[in-house]
């Protein structure tokens, strides 16, 4: 079964600064793929960015992009130039490539609530 | 275009009582699904629908839960008879498909507490 682990509970940024929160997975899948989800204060899931595990080019959204590592089975998302609005919870999630037997479902972290400074 | 619409946002009942939860997927969406968030558990996949027909409930964690798609846009998820652990928020997303490329679409979720 595959794992996803955000081993930051917590972070926090200065408003205008950078930051990177983390998330690693495990699986034996070569096809897959990786998103992360805002969960500010009203609860929406919302989603940030997406990458598709065959894609070799780190996926990028306007001021959020990823750094993809496959081999690592690595998954950061760096925020730039951080806002207020950015404060919430961020969730990693993997969906598998496969077939059917592999399921459709999301898998989630634990996620990492993002704290913004003003 | 709207979103996933959930009905109740909020509800509280008393332990024994049965609890039934709406969802509205996106219009044209034909793969629905039921997550639950808990500070214990995360995020987990209840069930899931597609073309209106249940494909995986391994995730109901027990009989007390049920969950029904009458037509392609409408479901339920009911909990007879609720207990204080189900207290939880409960999210509907929905995708345009099954093929993995398909992204889901969060509702708001309902908060649910059992007294």
């Amino acid at each position: 079964a595959q794992t996803v682990t955000q081993s930051q509970p917590e972070m926090s940024v200065q408003e205008a600064e950078t930051v990177t929160l983390s998330c690693t997975y495990d699986t034996s899948e070569s096809d897959y793929y990786l998103f992360w989800y805002k969960q500010p204060p009203s609860r929406q899931m919302i989603l940030v960015i997406r990458q598709e595990a065959y894609k070799q080019q780190n996926a990028t959204e306007n001021r959020f992009s990823v750094n993809f590592q496959k081999a690592a089975k690595s998954f950061s998302l760096k925020i730039s130039d951080s806002q207020l609005g950015d404060a919430a919870m961020y969730f990693c999630a993997y969906r598998s490539g496969g077939t059917k037997s592999s399921g459709d479902k999301l898998t989630f972290g634990t996620g990492t609530r993002l704290a913004v400074r003003p | 275009d709207a979103g996933v619409i959930q009905s109740p946002r909020h509800e509280v009942t008393e332990m024994g009582q049965e609890v039934t939860l709406r969802c509205k997927p996106i219009s044209g969406h034909n793969s629905l699904f039921w997550y639950r968030q808990t500070m214990m558990r995360g995020l987990e996949l209840l069930i899931y629908f597609n073309n209106n027909v249940p494909i995986d409930d391994s995730g109901m964690p027990e009989d007390r839960f049920s969950a029904k798609m009458p037509n392609a846009s409408f479901s339920t998820l009911k909990i007879q008879p609720s207990e204080p652990r189900d207290s939880a928020v409960y999210f509907c997303a929905s995708s345009p498909g099954l093929i993995p490329a398909d992204t889901q679409y969060f509702g708001p979720g309902t908060r649910l507490t059992v007294l």
